[in-house]
């Protein structure tokens, strides 16, 4: 069964600041996704990674994927208030292992203050 | 192009009663999802379909819960009996060629 394990669950950092979230999953992955969530909202896709060394950027987000070591990370760069969100990784796990549906995982909620 | 649509967007109902929750996917679009948040257990799927097909409902937590998706517009998940247990934000989502999934703004249902 394939797991996904985000940390930290929570983050609570100060504009300006950079920092990185993680996320490790526990089989081999066709592909990785990363989404947004905002305080009572539905969930924004960000960012899909599809191969081993993939790095994607937005604004002050950078996404990248080692498959080797099964760990996706996000990073953030000079946070500002606009960022606080709940993030979520999701796998794709193999066709064969797991057809296609995601396993999200447990999400990290981003709180920036002042 | 209007992205997954769902309805209704709150729903408030007694325990023991029945609860049908639609949702509409992005046109063209051949995967269907059904998902449910809360804070407890997190976002759980519940079942998928492809092409108007249930393809994995190993997600479903029990016989009071069905899903059906009649056309390639439209899918329904049903709650009967509905149970306080039920009460959570559900989720539909589609996507192309189980690409990038596209999340519905949910259904916030609160079972008293």
């Amino acid at each position: 069964e394939l797991k996904v394990e985000q940390n930290p669950l929570f983050l609570s950092m100060q504009e300006g600041k950079n920092y990185t979230i993680y996320c490790n999953y526990s089989t081999t992955s066709d592909r990785l996704y990363w989404y947004r969530q905002d305080p009572g909202k539905s969930l924004e896709s960000l960012f899909v990674l599809l191969s081993n060394g993939a790095v994607k950027q937005e604004g002050r987000l950078m996404a990248s994927l080692d498959t080797k070591a099964r760990l996706s990370t996000l990073h953030i760069t000079a946070a500002v208030h606009d960022l606080s969100a709940t993030y979520f990784c999701a796998v794709d796990g193999t066709k064969k292992s797991s057809g296609d549906k995601l396993t999200f995982g447990t999400g990290t909620r981003l709180a920036v203050r002042p | 192009d209007a992205g997954v649509i769902q309805s209704p967007r709150h729903e408030v109902t007694e325990m023991g009663q029945e609860v049908t929750l639609r949702c509409k996917p992005i046109s063209g679009h051949d995967y269907l999802f059904w998902y449910r948040q809360t804070m407890m257990r997190g976002l759980e799927l519940l079942i998928y379909f492809n092409n108007n097909v249930p393809i994995d409902d190993s997600g479903m937590p029990e016989d009071r819960f069905s899903a059906k998706m009649p056309n390639a517009s439209f899918s329904t998940l049903k709650i009967q009996p509905s149970e306080p247990r039920d009460s959570a934000v559900y989720f539909c989502a589609s996507s192309l060629f189980g690409d990038t999934q596209y999340f519905g703004p949910g259904t916030r249902l609160t079972v008293l």
